[in-house]
């Protein structure tokens, strides 16, 4: 089984500061990709990342994989209350004829306090 | 972009009883469609995926007997939890394959087995 570990897997923070999360596995993954999902929705597409050391930016989210294609982070910027909810890396795991399932990591609950 | 619906969004039952969800794709065509759980503040978990015109490829520990899954069309795929108990009780996603193998979720049932 290969595992995409989240950390942390619970955060707290005022609006306006930075936060780092990390999704961290053993394995190498042809890509990456993070999702947000809210209270009773399902999870929300932000980006896919495909190359080691590639860094995408979507307004005040920085999402960066690993040179290693085993890792990958997510900064965001000044965050804000609107930032709340369940962030979610995923991969597609190698091992043969799977290459379509998505597994999804231990997921980081970010609340945002106004 | 590509939508996929879920019906019902949210359902109640007694132990003992049989529940069906089903997952549509409302504006493309999907062979293959993934069924995940849900626990609160937890990550998704993949229980099996639905290939249209065969069997569901079920995950390991997941009952395929509890869990059935039939993929009627190549836009319907349903999930019926039999012989439901308050511990099948969560947030069951369904999300469908597009042709660039993206994967669209759907926004969840609620099950709630009382």
């Amino acid at each position: 089984t290969q595992l995409l570990e989240q950390s942390p897997q619970f955060l707290s923070i005022q609006e306006g500061e930075n936060l780092t999360v990390y999704c961290n596995s053993s394995s190498v993954f042809s890509s990456l990709q993070w999702y947000r999902q809210e209270p009773g929705e399902g999870p929300v597409l932000l980006v896919t990342v495909v190359t080691g050391g590639e860094v995408k930016k979507l307004k005040r989210l920085t999402f960066q994989f690993g040179d290693a294609r085993k890792d990958s982070s997510l900064h965001i910027t000044a965050a804000q209350p609107g930032d709340t909810g369940l962030y979610l890396c995923a991969a597609r795991p190698n091992y043969g004829g799977a290459t379509n399932k998505l597994i999804f990591g231990t997921g980081t609950l970010l609340a945002v306090q106004p | 972009g590509a939508v996929v619906s879920q019906h019902p969004s949210r359902v109640i039952c007694k132990s003992g009883t049989s529940v069906k969800i089903e997952c549509r794709s409302l504006d493309f065509q999907a062979t293959t469609m993934f069924w995940y759980r849900q626990f609160p503040k937890q990550s998704l978990m993949l229980m099996a995926t639905s290939n249209e015109g065969s069997k569901a490829t079920y995950e390991q520990g997941v009952e395929k007997d509890k869990f059935l899954i039939n993929h009627a069309s190549l836009t319907l795929s349903t999930l019926t939890v039999t012989s439901a108990h308050p511990e099948d009780s969560s947030f069951y996603i369904c999300s469908a394959l597009g042709l660039a193998h993206e994967q669209y979720f759907g926004p969840g049932t609620r099950l709630t087995v009382t």
